[in-house]
């Protein structure tokens, strides 16, 4: 069965700082992976998926099959990123996106 | 404005009651889907539709029903037989055109058991 890990409930780093959330998965298919992000009183949104292998809003995420994880880094962090994050995964059904999702990670960037 | 809304933004159910959320897109989208999310979880799939008058289980189902009657319509009732209703429900949208699309999410409904 396929599984999302997120380990961390909540990374607190200071502005400026690197950022690194952590996604591990199990799937017995080929994956494609996802960084869904939620700021305060938003929508819950998509902020890049490996497959585009982008950088949005300064993060980056590379899917690593040895380790099975596709962690999202950012090397500078910011105020604006504090938000929730869930990494998910998608498993193909036809043209529909069914997603796991992990459990997710607040960031929380102070001062 | 486009979008997908969601409606109510909080319920309430009784012991026993049928309610039903309402998630109406005007994104021209064909697939739809309902997840339900619970606190220190992440969000889990109910059902999904691909396209007009189809619908599929997705992990979760039991407890639930939905329809598919027009393209910008996809509600979801919570039936009796569910029987820890409470949690966030989270319905979303994508085109329906390719494989891993990205989803378009709704605000959400909190469903609540008096």
């Amino acid at each position: 069965a396929q599984r999302v890990t997120q380990p961390e409930k909540l990374l607190s780093v200071f502005k400026g700082a690197p950022v690194e959330l952590k996604c591990n998965y199990s799937y017995s298919g080929s994956p494609e992976l996802f960084w869904y992000v939620q700021y305060s009183r938003q929508r819950l949104q998509l902020l890049l998926r490996h497959i585009s292998r982008e950088s949005i809003k300064g993060f980056t995420a590379d899917l690593n099959k040895g380790e099975t994880s596709f962690h999202l880094k950012k090397p500078f962090a910011q105020e604006e990123d504090s938000a929730m994050y869930y990494c998910a995964l998608s498993r193909n059904t036809g043209t529909a996106s069914k997603l796991t999702f992990g459990t997710g990670t607040r960031l929380q960037v102070t001062l | 404005d486009g979008g997908i809304t969601q409606s109510p933004k909080y319920l309430f159910r009784k012991e026993g009651q049928n309610v039903t959320l309402s998630c109406e897109q005007n994104l021209n989208h064909d697939a739809m889907y309902w997840y339900r999310q619970d606190p220190g979880q992440g969000l889990r799939l109910i059902y999904y539709s691909q396209i007009v008058n189809d619908f599929q289980k997705g992990d979760i189902a039991e407890g639930y029903s939905v329809s598919r009657e027009k393209k910008e319509s996809f509600p979801l009732t919570v039936t009796s037989a569910q029987k820890n209703p409470t949690a966030f429900y989270l319905c979303a949208s994508s085109p329906g055109l390719i494989k891993n699309e990205k989803l378009f999410f709704g605000s959400g409904t909190q469903l609540s058991v008096l």
